[in-house]
């Protein structure tokens, strides 16, 4: 069965600091996908990104950045010079290919805190 | 730029009420979700759906009902509300199969039930 653990429950970090979101996830398909939504403290869930796994090429966008590791099973996000409007809830997520049309399977979440 | 629009935002029940969570999106999309967020915990899919006419349960589909009359519309309805069932409800839809296909969010549905 399918599973993402995202083992920082909270993370306060002080602005301008880099700071990284765990995500690991358990799957016995071969080819699956893996997201990260971002919810802001208003509460709707934003799309950040989506990576196949067969594409482990990091990728980067702006502030943030994705670590893609097939070898730990792992997708971390990183935000670089972070900025109190990055505080919100980040969840991860995996959809595998073989798993029908139910969606996603999403980690707990991470509290990103961001002081000024 | 509406997406997905689920109604109403806000809602206290009392236990044993009924009510419908609407849920809309102008996409096109074929599948549409219905997730829950109870605090401090991922969502979890209550029922999907893969076209009109169509719905299966999910991981949590206990309490919950839903139809999908058109490609458009899929609500979720709650026919005797519990405590347990005091959640954040979200609408998703995507344009095809889930995996693969970044599946988009409503805003959510803050649901009470006293």
């Amino acid at each position: 069965a399918q599973k993402v653990t995202q083992a920082q429950t909270e993370i306060s970090v002080v602005e301008k600091e880099d700071v990284t979101l765990d995500c690991v996830y358990e799957t016995r398909d071969t080819t699956y996908y893996l997201f990260w939504y971002k919810q802001p403290p208003s509460g709707e869930l934003v799309f950040l990104i989506r990576r196949n796994s067969f594409d482990e090429q990091n990728e980067i966008s702006g502030r943030y950045s994705w670590n893609f590791q097939k070898s730990t099973s792992s997708f971390n996000f990183t935000i670089t010079a972070s900025q109190v409007v990055d505080s919100a809830v980040y969840f991860c997520a995996l959809s595998e290919a073989g798993g029908g049309a139910d969606g996603l399977t999403f980690g707990k979440g991470t509290h990103l805190i961001i002081q000024p | 730029n509406a997406g997905v629009t689920q109604t109403p935002k806000f809602r206290i029940l009392k236990i044993g009420q009924s009510m419908t969570l609407q849920c809309t999106q102008d996409m096109n999309h074929n599948y549409m979700y219905w997730y829950r967020q109870d605090p401090g915990m991922g969502l979890k899919l209550i029922y999907y759906s893969v076209g009109a006419g169509i719905t299966d349960k999910g991981e949590v589909p206990n309490g919950y009902n839903v139809s999908r009359s058109t490609t458009e519309d899929f609500p979720l309805r709650l026919e005797l509300a519990a405590p347990s069932q005091t959640s954040v409800y979200f609408c998703a839809s995507s344009y095809d199969q889930g995996a693969g296909n970044t599946i988009y969010f409503g805003e959510g549905s803050w649901l009470t039930v006293v």
